[in-house]
């Protein structure tokens, strides 16, 4: 069965940065794109981006230019998501999603990983 | 940016019951509208997608419907294993914007 499974909690100092990391299984790795959320405490979530794991090719919000990375290793099938210059309201749950669609995006999320908590604190 | 409301934030519902939840989009999205579920713990789960087409496997007491700017997701009979928190989230134009949620808890 499809499964996407994040990396552990992390907690991080403003100023700093954290990768987080997504392995699915159950599926052609290459075959869909992946897809970045974050959903902060007391807030609805919130799209990051995404990466084609065949191409490595990457789309972000315009609200993450310049301090998201989202990039791929296909050796270990294993997608990541980085952010940089980390501030307090970085903190939240982060997820990866599967995107329905097969070698294109349809934008509609249909496996998600466990998420994983990013607390940003002095 | 499109912004999702769904009403209401929470609601209190009894095994049995029949739920209903709403969406509005501030512009017409056609029928580019996604819910999702979402119990605590676990991963979020695909419900609906095109507003009113079953993902596979989601029971048949699960519908949506709607279309433009206004959407409903029912569930029929409400089940223990419905309690969770339920989010629209519109494919339409990006960025790809999400509802607040609305938490269905057990009464």
């Amino acid at each position: 069965q499809v499964q996407l499974v994040q990396s552990g909690a992390e907690v991080k100092k403003p100023g700093a940065s954290v990768k987080v990391s997504c392995k699915p299984s159950g599926y052609t790795f290459t075959g869909h794109y992946m897809h970045w959320v974050r959903q902060a405490p007391g807030q609805g979530l919130e799209w990051m981006g995404w990466i084609n794991p065949n191409s490595g090719d990457t789309n972000y919000a315009q609200k993450f230019q310049g301090r998201v990375t989202m990039t791929r290793d296909m050796s270990i099938n294993t997608g990541y998501m980085e952010l940089t210059s980390l501030k307090s309201d970085d903190t939240a749950v982060y997820y990866c999603a599967r995107d329905v669609g097969y070698s294109g995006t349809y934008y509609i999320f249909d496996y998600w990983g466990q998420g994983t908590l990013v607390t940003v604190s002095s | 940016d499109i912004q999702m409301t769904q009403s209401p934030s929470s609601l209190s519902a009894s095994v049995g019951d029949r739920v209903t939840i709403t969406c509005r989009a501030s512009q017409s999205i056609r029928t580019y509208l996604n819910w999702y579920q979402h119990r605590p713990g676990k991963a979020p789960k695909l419900l609906i997608y095109a507003a009113s087409t079953l993902q596979s496997g989601v029971p048949s007491r699960f519908t949506g419907s709607g279309s433009g700017t206004d959407f409903t997701l029912t569930i029929s009979s409400l089940q223990a294993e419905d309690f969770a928190t339920y989010f629209c989230q519109q494919s339409y134009t990006s960025p790809w914007t999400f509802g607040q949620g609305t938490k269905v808890e057990i009464k």
